[in-house]
């Protein structure tokens, strides 16, 4: 089946500093992607949807400042959380939907767990 | 708004019980529906989607837009179904998954 891969899988990093989450469809293309943050024991909260080519759409409540989104190829998009604070610490996950079907199956990837000191 | 709503956060059955996992939704359209699952240690993947009208791994699901409800059912558990269950609902046309809070399901031996 299709492979999304998350990079890094894990990142601690220092208050105040930006990390960067790299989110690829390894075999195929989307055009569209989708972040997540999910606290522990909680569901995945929809961050923003990640369009290639074009601006990123987020969700009511999540800062576009803080949470830059880049969707620069068919196969990539990435997440940069910007002066990251203690309570950015969470698991991240990406998702992407094959361009090329119409199934609605979302492929995940292994998540990205950001604490930050 | 859609909403996606699971009842219980935790389930526990013993090996060759029946088990239901309840999924409730809320849409004013025509929603799909599906459920996917996370074993521990490994990403999320679909188990199954109400539109294929499937039984993946023994399970089964159906659509009941009376009750506005999307119930995973199996008739018996097994240890290695163990992990955790997500309703999701996609809006007609749309992309957008939305999530419910998940049901920690554990198959004791």
């Amino acid at each position: 089946g299709a492979v999304v891969s998350q990079h890094p899988s894990r990142v601690i990093c220092k208050s105040g500093t930006s990390v960067k989450i790299e989110c690829r469809s390894l075999d195929f293309q989307a055009t569209t992607m989708f972040w997540y943050r999910q606290f522990p024991k909680k569901s995945l909260m929809l961050m923003a949807t990640s369009n290639e080519g074009s601006k990123a759409t987020y969700e009511q409540g999540v800062e576009k400042d803080k949470f830059l989104i880049n969707h620069a190829s068919l196969t990539l998009s990435t997440l940069t959380v910007t002066s990251a604070h203690p309570e950015d610490s969470s698991f991240y996950i990406c998702s992407a939907r094959d361009s090329g079907t119409n199934t609605g199956e979302l492929f995940f990837g292994e998540g990205s767990r950001l604490t930050v000191l | 708004a859609q909403r996606v709503t699971q009842p219980e956060k935790l389930l526990s059955v013993f090996k060759g019980a029946p088990v239901e996992l309840k999924c409730n939704y809320s849409y004013s359209g025509s929603p799909e529906l599906f459920w996917y699952v996370q074993y521990s240690r490994q990403r999320l993947q679909l188990l199954l989607r109400h539109i294929s009208r499937e039984s993946i791994k023994g399970f089964t699901a159906d659509l009941n837009k009376g009750e506005t409800s999307f119930h995973l059912k199996k008739p018996f558990a097994q240890e290695e179904d163990s992990a955790m269950y997500y309703c999701a609902l996609r809006e007609t046309s749309g992309s957008r998954l939305t999530f419910g809070e998940g049901t920690q399901l554990t198959v004791n031996p």
